[in-house]
């Protein structure tokens, strides 16, 4: 069982270039999000997935889009890179949004924009 | 809007000894879930442990056990026996049970723990 897996896991990118974050889980969790780790910040919600073709944004969705065509996969996408979007990005799921249910973490991708 | 502080950036213990690292909420809502997540260098994101708003009872796993006290919006992190491993980041962590708020995780700034032989 791999959990959520995350690629890349380090990107650089050069101001103004876009990517895509990737985000697979073999869960069969309805529930998935993205958060942004900076320093003393702890981790923002960027966006979050109720299950596939739903998505909503969280607390710092400006520069992001996601989009959620299956139920394994959550990509982020950056149109076009910013240094300030520089940051460790991590996506989670979890079986539904429900209180109880615990989110489950992948491994991060730490991303330099310069 | 639920917000978590970590009002230490930094804290110590000596191995072996034992350690409380503060966490302090602010919400509307009576139904919840607060979490501590351990970080170590690895960045990987470990829940350490858990504490259902509806339970007096504090939660206890192993070493790590909490103390909460929900009159006060109060959720402490108490680690026995520290060792070497222990050595991490520590995120308090609010989950909202419904509304405009449903799924999300809200988390504090973060305490960096470091454990001296």
């Amino acid at each position: 069982n791999a959990g959520v897996t995350q690629t890349p896991k380090f990107q650089v990118l050069k101001t103004g270039q876009s990517m895509t974050l990737q985000c697979a889980q073999d869960m069969n969790h309805e529930y998935m999000s993205w958060y942004r780790q900076d320093p003393g910040m702890g981790l923002r919600l960027i966006h979050y997935s109720v299950g596939a073709g739903i998505t909503d944004q969280g607390e710092v969705p400006n520069g992001y889009n996601v989009s959620r065509s299956t139920t394994e996969d959550f990509p982020l996408r950056l149109l076009s890179a910013a240094p300030s979007q520089t940051s460790v990005y991590f996506c989670a799921s979890s079986l539904t949004g429900g209180v109880r249910n615990i989110q489950y973490f992948g491994a991060g991708t730490r991303l330099s924009v310069l | 809007a639920q917000t978590v502080t970590q009002s230490q950036p930094e804290m110590s213990v000596q191995e072996a000894e034992t350690v409380t690292l503060s966490c302090t909420y602010d919400t509307s809502e009576s139904d919840y879930y607060l979490f501590w997540y351990k970080q170590p260098p690895s960045r990987q994101m470990i829940l350490v442990i858990r504490q259902e708003a509806y339970k007096q009872q504090n939660a206890t796993e192993n070493r790590f056990s909490v103390n909460f006290q929900k009159a006060a919006k109060s959720f402490s992190l108490k680690i026995s026996d520290s060792q070497l491993g222990d050595a991490a980041m520590y995120f308090c962590a609010y989950r909202s049970a419904g509304g405009t708020s449903y799924g999300k995780l809200t988390f504090g700034q973060g305490t960096i723990l470091t454990v001296h032989p």
